[in-house]
């Protein structure tokens, strides 16, 4: 049973820096094809894609935030974590970490499994 | 990047009625060498993360009713409840995931008539 849930702060500064892990089981992320995703939400607001990484630490960025955000991965711990620079209220959002398969159309490659989210708001 | 549209922005709908969800790629997202479409609905209800209903556009997700049904290919989609029930009412999304950015759509909001 595949299972992801984030962790972190739930209040930050603005042009502080967010540091959230995404722990998950029932996977590995050195199993090819592979990846971990981040996905946020404002408050009454779609949902936005951010990063994904994958099992051969390959990585993908939104390109309206790849020069504030990094993603990376423990193998050893089965965690993920997001770090986003220069936080801004605009930031204020649910962080989601999603499981995706990919390069392997025999299997869903959609983001199929996510955790229940994470609440972080930018405030002074 | 891929911009994905959906229409209406909200629907209202009597129960045991159909209800119909629109999608439009920027892009085309069917893959030819496989002829797969690279096209995911979700279902998000108040307080819930994201729950995936359908991938490859038509595919329907384990556990995921059969009055749902995902049809379309290369850039427009539908996502169709053939008789609303009170516990479908929430916020849909489509996304593709062809290529990176992997986007949404801004997401249709269906209610009860």
């Amino acid at each position: 049973q595949i299972t992801l849930k984030e962790s972190g702060p739930t209040l930050v500064k603005p042009t502080q820096t967010l540091t959230l892990t995404c722990s998950f089981s029932g996977f590995s992320l050195t199993a090819r094809s592979v990846a971990v995703g981040w996905v946020r939400q404002p408050p009454g607001k779609a949902l936005e894609w951010l990063a994904l990484i994958y099992w051969n630490d390959d990585k993908r960025y939104s390109p309206s935030l790849k020069t504030r955000i990094t993603v990376t991965k423990d193998t050893s711990k089965n965690q993920v974590v997001l770090t986003m620079a220069n936080m801004d209220p605009v930031d204020t959002a649910t962080y989601y970490c999603t499981h995706k398969r990919e390069y392997d159309d025999t299997v869903n490659n959609a983001f199929d499994f996510w955790g229940q989210g994470t609440v972080v708001t930018v405030s002074s | 990047d891929i911009v994905m549209t959906q229409s209406p922005d909200s629907l209202a709908v009597s129960l045991g009625e159909r209800a119909t969800i629109n999608c439009k790629s920027s892009q085309s997202v069917l893959y030819s060498p496989n002829n797969k479409n690279y096209l995911g609905w979700y279902q998000q209800k108040p307080g819930q993360p994201p729950k995936l209903l359908f991938y490859w556009a038509s595919i329907r997700e384990f556990g995921v009713p059969d009055r749902f049904s995902g049809n379309g290919s290369r850039t427009d989609f539908t996502l169709t409840i053939s008789s609303l029930q009170a516990e479908d009412v929430a916020v849909y999304y489509c996304q593709q995931y062809a290529s990176s950015p992997y986007t949404f759509g801004q997401g249709t909001k269906l209610e009860i008539k």
